[in-house]
């Protein structure tokens, strides 16, 4: 079955350790997201790759980066984790274009990773 | 800016009774409505979603919902509980189409009791 799978499931870092998630998919979507979600809370956008053009949120912290090598693949790193860094983060696909095929299209997301900071 | 508003953190029903959760989104064009449900521990799972046509909508195990215009409403609506749809319920928006511009309401915690 095409999905979107995220490594590790679950990641312990020591504080301030740079600390690396992974997301693969077999969708062949163009776009991925990355979400943080804390507990009780909606997922919160964190940027997106269209295509290979890099999409931050405004609000989305300098701590945190990303790259994607590849149609397939999508990494998260995070330079400098803090207490209030730990959560959830979840890798998402869709497909889009300009074109408008796009439209209406939901977002696929994988299980997540969920992040502990000693 | 698109919004949505889902009433209600918590919703506790018996099982076997009727499962209601509220969507209501703010709009001045015609929305792209979205249900995920996402069980503890695993990612967001699409219920069903509306696009165009018809406004009643039904999803995967036994969910559906209705978008009603006038309303600004889009309820997730189960006839019969189940133990195992305790989970977290989001309701989600898109104004353009694309899935590039989703905005999520705030969940709600669908309680089961036996």
């Amino acid at each position: 079955d095409a999905m979107v799978i995220q490594n590790p499931r679950y990641q312990v870092t020591q504080f301030g350790k740079p600390v690396t998630l992974s997301c693969s998919q077999t969708l062949n979507h163009n776009v991925m997201y990355w979400y943080q979600q804390k507990s009780s809370q909606a997922p919160k956008l964190l940027f997106h790759y269209y295509d290979k053009d890099f999409n931050n949120e405004a609000d989305t912290p300098d701590n945190f980066q990303s790259r994607r090598p590849n149609t397939s693949f999508c990494f998260l790193d995070i330079r400098s984790p803090g207490l209030g860094d730990a959560a959830m983060y979840l890798c998402a696909t869709s497909r889009d274009n300009l074109g408008g095929q796009g439209r209406s299209q939901p977002q696929h997301f994988g299980d997540g990773t969920r992040l502990s900071i000693l | 800016a698109q919004s949505v508003t889902q009433l209600g953190s918590h919703v506790s029903v018996s099982e076997g009774a009727l499962v209601l959760l509220r969507c209501n989104y703010s709009s001045s064009v015609p929305p792209y409505l979205f249900w995920y449900v996402q069980y503890p521990n695993q990612g967001l799972q699409l219920l069903l979603k509306y696009t165009t046509g018809a406004t009643l909508v039904k999803g995967i195990n036994g969910f559906e919902a209705e978008f009603k215009k006038s309303e600004t409403s889009f309820h997730l609506t189960k006839p019969s509980a189940h133990m195992s749809d305790a989970a977290e319920y989001f309701c989600a928006v898109s104004y353009s189409g694309s899935a590039r511009q989703l905005t999520f309401g705030s969940g709600t915690q669908l309680t089961v009791l036996p």
